[in-house]
C-alpha cells in the first residue's frame, strides 16, 4: 500500500529565506508526483506535476524534484514571501492505479513566512 | 476559463439525512474525481468517473455514491450522514484520463454533521 509522509508537519521561517519542503513515498512505482497548495479553508491549487521519467520541474520561484528511486520528493522555494505561507501537499498517482487517476496525499507542510 | 466549480460552499446537515453534492469540471475536461478531507489531514480518493462510467472507488462505504451525467458534470451521494462525515468534499478534474496529465481541484464543500 502507497504511503506518503510529508516532514515537518509545520514550518516558520523569516521572509526572503529559500526553504526546502520534503515528500517521500513508500513505493517507487508511480505515474507522476504533483505538489499543491492549499490556503486555510480552501481547495488545491496545482502547483507542478512530475512525470515518472522527470528529474525537476520549474514554476517561477518554485522548483520541485523528484527521486523515484529512494521515494523522494523535494519543493524548493526561493526567496520567500508573507504570500507564501499555506498549506503544500504532495500526492502521488500510482502505477497500480492503472485506468483511474486515484492520487495518495501527505498529511501536508504548513508553511509560515514571517514578515 | 472557469475553474472546477462545487456547491453549495457550505452546508449543515443533521445526523441520519441525506447530502447531493455538485461538481462541473474545467470546460473540456472528461474526468472527475471526488475527495474527503477531513481536518488536519490530506484529501482521501472517493470515487473517479470518466466518460460516465465509474473508475475507481476508495474504501469508503456504500452510503456514499456518485454519478456522472453527460456534460460531464457530477454529483455525490452520501446517505445516513454520521458525525464523521464532516469534512471538507474536493472534486477534481482532468483532461484526459491515463494520460497523466495535471488534475485540477475546486473550491469544496464544507459538509458539517450535527
Amino acid at each position: 500500500k502507497q504511503e506518503v509522509t510529508q516532514i515537518p508537519a509545520a514550518l516558520s521561517v523569516p521572509e526572503g529565506e529559500n526553504l526546502v519542503l520534503n515528500c517521500s513515498f513508500t513505493d517507487s512505482a508511480i505515474y507522476n508526483l504533483q505538489w499543491f497548495r492549499q490556503d486555510p479553508g480552501k481547495g488545491l491549487t496545482s502547483l507542478l506535476l512530475i512525470q515518472s521519467s522527470q528529474r525537476e520541474q520549474t514554476s517561477g520561484r518554485l522548483n520541485a524534484s523528484l527521486d523515484k528511486s529512494s521515494g523522494r520528493s523535494t519543493l524548493y522555494i526561493a526567496a520567500s514571501q508573507p504570500g507564501d505561507s499555506a498549506t503544500y501537499l504532495c500526492a502521488v498517482r500510482p502505477l497500480s492505479n492503472f485506468g483511474n487517476e486515484k492520487l495518495t496525499f501527505g498529511t501536508g507542510t504548513r508553511l509560515t513566512i514571517i514578515p | 476559463d472557469a475553474g472546477v466549480t462545487q456547491s453549495p460552499t457550505h452546508l449543515i446537515k443533521t445526523r441520519g439525512q441525506h447530502v447531493t453534492l455538485r461538481c462541473s469540471p474545467i470546460s473540456g475536461h472528461k474526468s472527475v474525481s471526488w475527495y474527503q478531507q477531513v481536518l488536519g489531514q490530506g484529501p482521501q480518493f472517493i470515487f473517479q468517473y470518466y466518460e460516465k462510467e465509474e473508475r475507481g472507488r476508495g474504501n469508503f462505504p456504500d452510503r456514499f455514491s456518485a454519478r456522472q451525467f453527460p456534460n460531464y458534470s457530477s454529483e455525490l451521494n452520501v446517505n445516513a450522514l454520521l458525525l464523521g462525515d464532516s469534512a471538507l468534499y474536493l472534486c477534481a478534474s482532468s483532461i484526459l484520463q491515463g494520460s497523466g496529465n495535471t488534475i485540477y481541484f475546486g473550491e469544496g464543500s464544507w459538509l458539517t454533521v450535527v
